[in-house]
């Protein structure tokens, strides 16, 4: 059974500060890392989709690093706002055989307070 | 472009019957992935259809099936449904199954099992 995990299950920032999370998935038959963001009441909006070691994607204020052969990601939010608020998950593609299918983490919920 | 449509988007049923939900990708997309998410399991892949054929399945009882047809849109159907069948269902579309596309998703049917 694939585990992947994000940490921690959730967070509180203050609008203007940075934040950062991590996603822990197996080192071994890694093909690809996806990172989706999850407004309320809307779809799951792709983010990136990182696929080597060492990879870093940027997106507005919103950056992404890989490390593949220790089996982590991390998700950085600069000078957060409002609109930041989600649940921002990751989910990993191991084996190009696998096709599209991804097992997801149980997601980093970040609430920005004004 | 026109996103990824599912429907309906909200439903309920009675214990043992059958449901059959719709999903139709963005234009030029032959793969369609289908996804459950329950509050205690998260996010958890159903099965992939790529060019009318099942590319993957995950680890889901037979009840749950699905089918590709030749416009891409996809049908999944679950038989005899049980209380736990409670969940939000969201399928997403790419153009490929190389599991390095980004994928797409769609609203999410909502259903519930009385």
């Amino acid at each position: 059974i694939l585990n992947v995990e994000q940490s921690p299950q959730s967070l509180h920032v203050q609008e203007g500060d940075s934040t950062n999370f991590t996603c822990s998935f197996p080192s071994s038959n890694f093909y690809a890392l996806h990172w989706y963001r999850w407004e309320t009441a809307k779809s799951p909006e792709a983010l990136f989709v990182m696929t080597l070691n060492g990879d870093e994607k940027k997106k507005g204020r919103i950056s992404a690093t890989l490390n593949t052969k220790e089996g982590y990601s991390y998700l950085y939010i600069k000078g957060s706002q409002p609109e930041d608020s989600a649940t921002y998950l990751c989910a990993f593609g191991g084996l190009k055989a696998a096709g599209n299918k991804l097992t997801f983490g149980g997601g980093t919920r970040v609430l920005v307070k004004p | 472009k026109a996103g990824v449509t599912q429907t309906p988007r909200y439903l309920i049923k009675t214990r043992g019957q059958q449901v059959t939900l719709s999903c139709s990708p963005i234009s030029g997309h032959r793969s369609v992935s289908w996804y459950q998410q329950t509050p205690g399991q998260g996010l958890q892949f159903l099965f992939e259809y790529f060019s009318e054929t099942q590319r993957n399945k995950g680890n889901f009882p037979g009840r749950f099936s699905g089918r590709q047809f030749s416009n891409s849109r996809s049908e999944m159907n679950v038989s005899t449904l049980e209380l736990g069948d409670s969940a939000l269902y969201l399928c997403a579309s790419s153009f490929g199954t190389g599991g390095t596309d980004t994928q797409y998703f769609g609203p999410g049917t909502r259903l519930t099992v009385l």
